[in-house]
């Protein structure tokens, strides 16, 4: 099973570019987010959703949007790369947000690099 | 300001010894804990969790210890493989309300057991 896929895994951008980051999953969970690792910072929530059509801020949201079209993508992008968003992006899901384990799956991560 | 705390950035121990991870967290509404583990280049992989309403939880050479009125949590792993060695991290969310599945990590904990 795919799980959690990400693409791309690595990305160089130049201060000012826009990218996008896809999420992919194949588990039919309803919630999906986007998580950001930082040394020393451990992983900070940027946005989720809890179902298709839906999408909400996290603790980090300035510089992102977010969409979700199709209940197994969630796209994550960025208008105008700043050097501070350089970061290791983690996608994950969850069956419900309200789970009674409170697991979420996360893909292998996303290494992005802005000069 | 940090509301889930690990504040050992990195353990070293020697095989077969035990490993104790300590998490701390400030966040009162907190009501269910988890432990994620993560290897280099990979996603964060679920470990174990424990309610607020348990102090206790194991599963198999893991097991988590939860002090409510400390506000802390640890994680024994007796006894400690080299395949062990890996970032820890804590993480907290509470399950009620409109949280939404949504989980504060603390800054990790690289651990390192040696042969």
């Amino acid at each position: 099973n795919a799980g959690v896929t990400q693409t791309p895994k690595f990305r160089v951008l130049k201060t000012g570019q826009s990218m996008t980051l896809l999420c992919a999953q194949d588990m039919n969970h309803e919630y999906m987010y986007w998580y950001r690792q930082d040394p020393g910072m451990g992983l900070r929530l940027i946005h989720y959703s809890v179902g298709e059509g839906t999408t909400a801020k996290g603790e980090v949201p300035d510089g992102y949007n977010v969409s979700r079209l199709k209940k197994q993508n969630f796209l994550l992008g960025l208008e105008s790369a700043a050097p501070s968003q350089t970061s290791v992006y983690f996608c994950a899901s969850s069956p419900t947000g309200l789970a009674i384990t409170g697991e979420l799956f996360f893909g292998e991560g996303s290494r992005l690099t802005v000069l | 300001d940090q509301q889930v705390k690990q504040n050992s950035p990195s353990l070293s121990v020697q095989e077969g010894r035990i490993s104790i991870l300590n998490c701390d967290y400030t966040n009162s509404m907190f009501d269910y804990f988890l432990w994620y583990k993560k290897y280099p280049a990979e996603g964060p992989t679920f470990l174990i969790s424990i309610s607020s309403i348990k102090d206790k939880n194991e599963d198999g050479r893991f097991t988590v210890f939860l002090n409510k009125s400390a506000k802390h949590l640890s994680l024994h792993i007796v006894p400690s493989q080299p395949g062990d060695s890996a970032v820890y991290f804590c993480a907290a969310s509470a399950l009620g309300g409109t949280s939404y599945g949504k989980l504060t990590f603390g800054q990790g904990t690289i651990l390192t057991v040696h042969p």
